[in-house]
């Protein structure tokens, strides 16, 4: 199975922050990867694919990179509800599998 | 517009069973792989199984395997999750998504919850 790292696990940042979080992959998986957001209590929403890919109607103060092994979400200025749960999942191959995920907490 | 409707949460005793089941409108339900994954409470997610376009292949967590079973009717678009042998660490919210859940199309999540 592909091991995916994501980190940090938690940080806080004030309105206004660039903000970036990582996922490494333990073999290469090209481009197939995905970023979440989750609020509170609500369903998972795609905010990037194919790593670097915006999804239609995310704002554009977040961006995807990277490619092979090592990727990174970056949200360029933080927004109040911004503040929430990041996940990548890689999906090159079987088991599709989530990064442990990323709070990001108001400082 | 695409919709993914998951049913038949609830609350259950340890060793019993459940069965979910995933309405899906607004797309071609037998083009794509479908998946479920979960979520424990304050946890994160999990990808609990998958089947293919056809139905013909399965895939799933080491963590359910041989308890849980995914099938998938392309004639009533409807993803199924059997769960036998329920044990307190399978409570979680269940969510269908479509392909690898790597797409944009999840459902709202039903939650089972594994208690005495």
């Amino acid at each position: 199975d592909i091991q995916v790292t994501q980190s940090p696990s938690a940080m806080s940042a004030s309105v206004g922050d660039r903000v970036t979080i990582t996922c490494r992959a333990s073999q290469g998986i090209s481009n197939s990867l995905a970023w979440f957001q989750q609020r509170p209590g609500k369903v998972p929403k795609r905010l990037i694919y194919e790593a670097s890919a915006l999804e239609s109607g995310v704002p554009s103060r977040f961006s995807g990179s990277g490619s092979g092994t090592e990727f990174t979400l970056t949200i360029s200025s933080l927004q109040p509800e911004d503040f929430a749960t990041y996940y990548c999942l890689q999906h090159k191959s079987y088991p599709p599998t989530f990064g442990q995920g990323t709070k990001v907490e108001i400082k | 517009e695409v919709q993914l409707l998951e049913s038949g949460g609830g609350l259950v005793q340890p060793g019993g069973s459940l069965r979910l089941s995933c309405a899906v409108s607004g797309l071609t339900f037998s083009s794509y792989a479908m998946s479920w994954v979960r979520q424990a409470p304050g946890k994160g997610l999990e990808y609990v199984a998958g089947i293919s376009s056809s139905g013909g292949s399965a895939y799933y967590a080491d963590s359910v395997k041989g308890r849980f079973s995914i099938s998938k009717d392309n004639t009533k678009n409807t993803l199924d999750l059997q769960m036998n042998s329920l044990r307190a660490e399978d409570t979680a919210v269940y969510y269908c998504a479509k392909g690898q859940a790597e797409s944009t199309y999840w459902g709202q999540g039903t939650l089972v919850t594994v208690s005495s």
